[in-house]
């Protein structure tokens, strides 16, 4: 079956501007988790969502936020980007909130640079 | 969620097994460990979970001592394709959650 799908792979933006990303789950999976990978900080979780609320919360500005649609599809959205949003953003699905059997699946993230 | 240990790098000869330890002296009796690896540029993959009992799937096997504080991950036959970072992680499953992602063993398999 389809893997966790996350459009687009790489995206370049400038200071200021704001990005939307998204994120496909695996077939029958409502849980969508949202994770930030940089070199310093390494992986830190942004949010979750299930049926369409969002569960959890990370320790992120108002500038980030995200949304899931009815059916599970998740979008990010970041505003007034800053250079330190640079990084890869990973998304994770589940069957519902919590670990399943066989843990969370990535998608290959987004490589967003922010110039 | 309780914190791990795990170092920070390690070497293994291809065709070998690969022993990856991490300390969770504080995990509490409903914490699960949980096993990913991350090779680069991909997503985190998940391997292996436990609780109490020791666990083998296709991928590897999870040895939990007795009192929890400490695990082993095994892979019995380590492949050049196995080289990444391996986290460790402690957390319950119930409920909304997140994982917190230490900064992992970089394991490098050589030929």
């Amino acid at each position: 079956k389809a893997g966790v799908t996350q459009t687009p792979r790489y995206l370049i933006k400038t200071r200021g501007q704001q990005v939307t990303l998204s994120c496909s789950p695996i077939s029958g999976h409502r849980s969508v988790s949202w994770y930030q990978q940089t070199p310093g900080q390494g992986l830190q979780f942004l949010f979750e969502y299930f049926s369409e609320t969002q569960r959890n919360k990370g320790n992120f500005p108002g500038r980030f936020s995200g949304r899931q649609f009815s059916n599970s599809r998740s979008e990010m959205n970041v505003s007034t980007l800053e250079l330190g949003d640079s990084a890869l953003y990973l998304c994770a699905s589940s069957f519902a909130p919590g670990q399943s059997n066989y843990g969370y699946t990535f998608g290959s993230g987004t490589r967003l640079t922010v110039v | 969620d309780a914190k791990t240990t795990q170092p920070t790098s390690m070497d293994c000869a291809e065709g070998r097994a690969a022993n990856l330890p991490c300390n969770h002296s504080t995990i509490s009796g409903n914490e699960y460990v949980y096993w990913y690896r991350q090779i680069h540029s991909q997503g985190p993959q998940y391997i292996i979970h436990g609780l109490k009992n020791n666990e083998t799937n296709e991928m590897a096997s999870l040895i939990i001592t007795e009192d929890r504080k400490s695990s082993t991950l095994i892979l019995p036959h380590a492949t050049l394709r196995d080289t990444a970072v391996y986290y460790c992680i402690v957390l319950i499953i119930q409920g909304a959650q997140k994982l917190v992602f230490g900064q992992g063993t970089r394991l490098t398999i050589n030929p």
